[in-house]
């Protein structure tokens, strides 16, 4: 069985440019979530989307936005990058909210110069 | 707002010693997870913790969970070179599960000399 898939693994931005990270969760998982971890830090919780609707947002900025297509795989958009924003961004999967299992990607790599 | 706390942050020691991580959060959960993190890898699960008092063993990791004292702790038994790792844990505050993500602590970043 495939995993949780992201795409792409490593990516170099400009600053005030815009970014696009996709992820496919594992077959079965109705639920995705995307978490930023800074280098040197733990994740921290961007949004979680179940059956194409958000459910969660953590303390981010407008400039993140996200969507989840009918095929349950997931985009996570940044505008207006910052140096800031250079990170590892993570995608988990589960089977819905309410489920006790979370399984990550292997993350998509941004460096924003 | 949910505060997790993680200690040490940093954990040097040798082979076959035994330490302890620990991990102490601020609001009620029954829900705790361990993640290990090596170097520019994603998080792999170790261990979710559902209830007080629940304690989870695999190889030479031990996680427990006391949900009254909001602390859980893993317990490194016999270290090996190839546990060396970041260690993170992370609580799920929402009710029911998920919606509000989870919040992890800063990581124990440990190493494990010959």
């Amino acid at each position: 069985d495939a995993g949780v898939t992201q795409s792409p693994t490593h990516l170099i931005k400009t600053r005030g440019q815009h970014v696009t990270l996709r992820c496919s969760p594992i077959s079965g998982h109705k639920s995705v979530s995307w978490y930023q971890q800074v280098l040197g830090q733990g994740p921290q919780f961007i949004f979680q989307y179940y059956e194409k609707e958000e459910r969660g947002r953590g303390n981010f900025p407008d400039r993140f936005s996200a969507r989840q297509f009918p095929n349950y795989s997931s985009e996570l958009n940044v505008n207006a990058l910052l140096l800031g924003d250079s990170a590892l961004y993570l995608c988990a999967s589960s089977l819905s909210t309410k489920n006790y299992g979370y399984t990550f990607g292997s993350g998509t790599r941004l460096t924003v110069v | 707002e949910l505060k997790v706390e993680q200690n040490p942050l940093f954990l040097s020691m040798q082979e076959g010693k035994n330490y302890t991580i620990y991990c102490n959060y601020s609001t009620t959960s029954d829900r705790l997870y361990w993640y290990r993190q090596d170097p520019g890898k994603s998080l792999e699960s170790l261990f979710v913790l559902l209830s007080n008092g629940a304690v989870k063993q695999e190889g030479r990791l031990m996680a427990s969970l006391d949900t009254k004292a909001r602390l859980s702790t893993l317990h490194i038994t016999a270290a090996v070179h190839d546990l060396s790792a970041t260690y993170f844990c992370a609580v799920d505050m929402a009710p029911g599960g998920g919606a509000d993500g989870l919040t992890f602590g800063k990581g124990t970043h440990l190493i494990i000399q010959p």
